[in-house]
């Protein structure tokens, strides 16, 4: 069946330290791939997206991810972490056969400290 | 704000009963889908409709049904309903032409079932 997994459930950083939240995923053909963001009290808002090109992907707010096509891997990053990152973030996947399915991870809930 | 909305926004229901979920999408989107929020999970896909017409659905059971309509708004209904109906329902809608899968999502619906 297909799936992502996020490996961690909770992380807690303070800030300025770097952030790197994993993503795998198993899924046969062509594949978009995204990380969805959830603030306190507001909508799932995308954060960035990768369908095509250079695998290094730069999104909002200073996040980029890395497509790694052999290791089925889609792992976002950030820096120097903000106290307004505090969120939960879902990676997702959609896949040319995978009928018109968005598939998200668990999910990874983020604190940062002040 | 992404334009899309949902109501309502919180409901009580009790066991057995059936509920419907309402959603209006975000100008010039002509695609909605639904997904089920469980506590602590990321989202799971429901199904989707493009012109009216269900366009994919996930691993749900028939009385959880839809509809769409000319104005590209969308009904979500749910029948003899389950205490693991619980959840936030989100609407999400896309222009049908963009990147697959790249979704903007309502606030949701947050159902309750007793």
């Amino acid at each position: 069946a297909q799936s992502v997994s996020q490996h961690n459930h909770h992380v807690i950083l303070s800030e300025a330290a770097s952030l790197e939240l994993g993503c795998n995923y198993s899924y046969g053909g062509t594949v978009n791939l995204f990380w969805y963001v959830q603030y306190p009290g507001q909508h799932l808002q995308l954060l960035l997206k990768y369908f095509s090109g250079d695998p290094l992907v730069k999104g909002i707010k200073g996040f980029e991810a890395e497509f790694i096509k052999s290791k089925f891997s889609f792992n976002l990053r950030k820096p120097s972490v903000q106290w307004s990152d505090t969120a939960e973030y879902f990676c997702a996947v959609w896949s040319n056969n995978a009928g018109n399915m968005l598939t998200f991870g668990g999910g990874t809930r983020l604190m940062v400290k002040p | 704000e992404t334009g899309v909305t949902q109501s309502p926004t919180h409901l009580i229901k009790t066991r057995g009963q059936q509920v419907t979920l309402r959603c209006s999408s975000q100008s010039g989107h002509n695609t909605v889908s639904w997904y089920q929020q469980a506590l602590g999970q990321g989202p799971q896909f429901i199904f989707q409709y493009y012109r009216e017409e269900e366009n994919g659905r996930g691993n749900f059971p028939p009385r959880f049904s839809g509809l769409q309509f000319p104005n590209y708004s969308s009904e979500l209904n749910v029948n003899a309903l389950e205490l693991d109906d619980s959840a936030l329902y989100l609407c999400a809608s896309s222009p049908g032409t963009g990147v697959a899968g790249e979704l903007f999502f309502g606030e949701g619906s947050r159902l309750t079932v007793l």
